[in-house]
């Protein structure tokens, strides 16, 4: 069975600060990965996404994160927090393959403030 | 951008109520899911639904629950009797392909509350 666990449920940070969110899986079979954003009153917005080839990955709003295989982690960060990346950020897993483990599973979610 | 959208964005059911929780996919869009959110807890996978019937469905879809895609536009996730533990946030999304390697979009959510 897949799970995923996000540590720390609140995360804050200054404007111009490192953002680091943490994201551990487990999974049975080499996982597909997932950071969604969603902002206030708005949908899950994909952030980005590892399935397979190169394990740092890069997404919208000048997010990244790092498949690390040997510590089963998927940290999202972001050199420079921006008062506009105040928002809950969502890791997630799925199995390859698009079945029932093709499914999203997600974790509980990591809500990122930004002082100014 | 295309959206998902759904309606309407806060619900208030009193127990034992049926309630129909709305969704319009992104019209090119052939796969239909269901997730929710109970507060302070995991996005959870409800239901997924292709070609008109059901694909997957996880523990938490139990009788009490239905899909339905009543005309070429919308999807509709109805709870028949509704209970305190059905509060939660529901979200809808669609995707092109099957797999959630080929992303999906979600739409803004429902947020129902069960009295």
């Amino acid at each position: 069975a897949q799970s995923v666990t996000q540590l720390g449920s609140h995360v804050s940070v200054s404007e111009g600060a490192l953002v680091l969110l943490r994201c551990n899986y487990s999974s049975s079979v080499p996982p597909y990965l997932f950071w969604y954003v969603q902002y206030p009153n708005q949908g899950l917005q994909l952030l980005l996404k590892y399935t397979t080839g190169a394990t740092l990955v890069k997404g919208i709003n000048g997010f990244e994160a790092e498949f690390k295989k040997s510590e089963t982690s998927f940290h999202l960060t972001k050199p420079s927090a921006h008062m506009s990346d105040a928002a809950e950020y969502f890791c997630a897993v799925s199995a390859p393959g698009g079945g029932s483990q093709g499914n999203l599973i997600f974790g509980k979610g990591t809500k990122l403030s930004v002082k100014p | 951008e295309p959206e998902v959208t759904q309606t309407p964005s806060h619900q208030v059911t009193q127990m034992g109520q049926e309630v129909i929780l709305r969704c319009v996919p992104i019209s090119n869009h052939l796969y239909f899911y269901w997730y929710r959110q109970i507060l302070g807890q995991k996005v959870e996978f409800l239901v997924s639904f292709y070609n008109n019937e059901i694909s997957e469905k996880s523990e938490i879809f139990d009788d009490q629950f239905s899909v339905e895609r009543p005309d070429g536009s919308n999807f509709t996730l109805k709870i028949r009797s509704t209970k305190l533990e059905d509060s939660a946030m529901y979200f809808c999304a669609s995707s092109e392909m099957k797999g959630a390697s080929y992303g999906y979009t979600f739409g803004s959510g429902t947020r129902l509350t069960v009295v």
